[in-house]
């Protein structure tokens, strides 16, 4: 069975700080995906990750991919109020099983 | 702007009742997946299909739960009889398969007295 695991579940940090989110998964999964939910939201899908060693970065957010050690990371560089969300990775099982497992969720709470 | 469209937004409803709720997928998109989000749980998937044809729902209650896709522009979730602990975001969510993006809808919320 393929779980998901993040941490931190919990981050407050203050603007221009850089952080990073840590996403572990239990099984060989082909992709890894970030999405973001604001409050009472829908969930954004922000990047997916295809191969190891893969790396996206859109505006302060860039999320790689490292399949050996099945981590990935979501960084945050010189954070902004507008990032505050909730983070969630998420993998696939492969093999052309595409319901998603999601993480529990980094909640990121930025203050000014 | 394509996006997929939920219905309803919100439903209140009392123990006991049918509650169906219903998707229409992106033009084009061939999988529909949906997904419960609960505090405790987080976001769980319950079934999905693939050109209509339903391809896992080990993640959904067999005995009070259903889903269908009675034509390419319209998935149901349907719960009979529904209970308390069915209170919950059901997201619904669809794709074409390319690396596998998924794109939600905002979600039904439901609460079962």
């Amino acid at each position: 069975e393929l779980k998901v695991e993040q941490n931190p579940l919990f981050l407050s940090m203050q603007e221009g700080k850089n952080y990073t989110i840590y996403c572990n998964y239990s099984t060989t999964s082909d992709r890894l995906y970030w999405y973001r939910q604001d409050p009472g939201k829908s969930l954004e899908s922000l990047f997916v990750l295809l191969s190891n060693g893969a790396v996206k970065q859109e505006g302060r957010l860039m999320a790689s991919l490292d399949t050996k050690a099945r981590l990935s990371t979501l960084h945050i560089t010189a954070a902004v109020h507008d990032l505050s969300a909730t983070y969630f990775c998420a993998a696939d099982s492969g093999g052309g099983a595409d319901g998603l497992t999601f993480g529990k969720g980094t909640h990121l709470i930025i203050q000014p | 702007d394509a996006r997929v469209t939920q219905t309803p937004r919100h439903k209140v409803t009392e123990m006991g009742q049918e509650v169906t709720m219903r998707c229409q997928p992106i033009l084009g998109h061939n999988t529909v997946f949906w997904y419960r989000q609960t505090m405790m749980q987080g976001l769980e998937l319950l079934a999905y299909f693939r050109n209509r044809a339903p391809l896992d729902d080990s993640g959904m209650p067999k005995d009070r739960f259903s889903a269908e896709m009675p034509d390419a522009t319209l998935a149901t979730l349907k719960i009979q009889p529904s209970e308390p602990r069915d209170s919950a975001v059901y997201f619904c969510a669809s794709g074409t398969g390319q690396a596998n993006i998924q794109y939600f809808g905002a979600g039904t919320r439901l609460s079962v007295l």
